[in-house]
């Protein structure tokens, strides 16, 4: 059974940095195929990918979030942490990870955590 | 960036209806089209890839088509289950983009 679950803190102040962490079961990022992503969901808004991380290390960023965004992995903990500089209340979401696997599902997400809310506010 | 809009933005039908949701690419995407269906407080569930490949699990009652820049989402007799909020993603090209997402409410 694949699961996903995000960590991370409920509140940030502006300009400070966001960490969260995905910590997976069920697959392995070292496996051929596998990848992460995280996708942010503003309230009662619609859903904005942010970036993805492939078994090979490879990298990929939302064009607009790049410069802020940073995504990493730990294979050996089946974790898949985010970054994101210079957070702004804009920047309030629920923040979700989610599973790709390249060899059946090429680039959609067919499994999701159960998001963590990240609130902006001094 | 492409952009993926989808209409209409909520539609109320009963128990048994057939409801039709459409997305529109800002510009050729072949078949790289999914459709995810989310309930208030949960995540997403994937239930269309490639534009017409049901995912496993998910009910034959929905269906997608379409291809190039304008695709579909047909949830025929609509459950009760089935009273969420559908989005449209594409996999064409970097960066990945959703629609807006099209409520489906209970008449």
């Amino acid at each position: 059974q694949v699961t996903l679950r995000e960590s991370g803190p409920a509140l940030v102040k502006p300009t400070q940095t966001l960490t969260l962490t995905c910590t997976f079961s069920g697959f392995s990022l070292s496996t051929n195929g596998m990848c992460v992503s995280w996708i942010r969901q503003p309230p009662g808004k619609a859903l904005e990918w942010l970036a993805r991380i492939d078994w090979d290390d490879d990298k990929y960023y939302s064009t607009s979030l790049k410069t802020r965004l940073t995504i990493s992995k730990d294979t050996s903990k089946n974790q898949v942490v985010l970054t994101m500089t210079n957070m702004d209340p804009v920047d309030t979401a629920t923040y979700y990870c989610a599973r790709i696997q390249t060899t059946t599902t090429p680039r959609y997400f067919d499994s999701w955590g159960q998001g963590t809310l990240v609130t902006v506010s001094s | 960036d492409i952009q993926m809009t989808q209409s209409p933005s909520s539609v109320s039908a009963s128990v048994g209806d057939t409801v039709t949701i459409t997305c529109r690419a800002s510009q050729d995407i072949s078949s790289w089209l999914g459709w995810y269906q989310q309930k208030p407080g949960k995540a997403p569930k994937l239930l269309i890839y490639a534009a017409s490949s049901l995912q496993s699990g998910v009910p034959s009652r929905f269906s997608g088509s379409g291809s190039g820049t304008d695709f579909t989402l047909t949830i025929s007799s609509l459950q009760p289950e089935d009273f969420a909020t559908y989005f449209c993603q594409q996999a064409d090209s970097f960066p990945w983009t959703f629609g807006q997402g099209t409520k489906v409410e209970i008449k």
